[in-house]
């Protein structure tokens, strides 16, 4: 079947720290792949998207890659801010479904 | 600017009555979803719908129901036979099937508790 696997959180770093949040999956010929961010009391918003193998989605100084030969799609950023603090959603979508992983927390401090 | 529109933000239920979540979209999507998200939890399907007049059970559908009466509108209705009906609720849509690679978008959520 179809499934999603992220890092558990909660993770804290400090600002203008170097942020990765794994993301693993599983599914059947080729999914799109998303990273989704949820502050708090609100909905989720589309972080960045990547459609095939060797897409690298970006956005707000965030990057994943969707890498098949490891069925990844890590979330990264080079120097986070206490503005980052939010729940990080990996998401596939194959066959009309979507799939999401557990969510990850980040807490940035100053 | 196209968007989800959920109301209420908040909304408080007696024991024993039903109520009704609103979602709205104007991004002329076809599928509308419904998720329920527990605190520190992912998101669980209740509800989707493909189609006008169409709709199929997620993973959590018991004592809740739906109508997909319009295109744009998509309500939740929690009966008296959810038990547990404490959460916040999200609602999303996606573009059409010939887009089906595309992500979902999400409203701002109502938040349900028990009075």
């Amino acid at each position: 079947g179809n499934s999603v696997t992220q890092m558990e959180g909660p993770v804290t770093l400090s600002e203008e720290a170097f942020l990765t949040i794994n993301c693993t999956y599983t599914a059947t010929g080729y999914p799109s792949l998303f990273w989704y961010v949820q502050y708090p009391g609100e909905g989720l918003q589309l972080l960045l998207k990547a459609t095939k193998a060797d897409d690298k989605g970006s956005n707000k100084g965030f990057e994943a890659t969707y890498r098949k030969e490891t069925t990844s799609f890590h979330l990264e950023k080079g120097s986070v801010q206490v503005s980052d603090s939010a729940v990080y959603f990996c998401a596939l979508t194959r066959s009309r479904q979507f799939y999401f992983g557990t969510g990850t927390s980040l807490t940035v401090i100053p | 600017d196209g968007g989800i529109t959920q109301s209420p933000k908040y909304l408080f239920r007696k024991e024993g009555q039903n109520v009704t979540l609103s979602c709205e979209q104007n991004l002329n999507h076809d599928a509308m979803y419904w998720y329920r998200q527990d605190p520190g939890q992912g998101l669980r399907l209740i509800y989707y719908s493909q189609i006008v007049n169409d709709f199929q059970k997620g993973d959590i559908a018991e004592g809740y129901s739906v109508s997909r009466e319009k295109k744009e509108s998509f309500p939740l209705t929690v009966t008296s036979a959810q038990k547990n009906p404490t959460a916040f609720y999200l609602c999303a849509s996606s573009a059409p099937p010939t887009g089906w690679h595309q992500p979902q978008h999400f409203g701002d959520g109502t938040r349900l508790s028990i009075l």
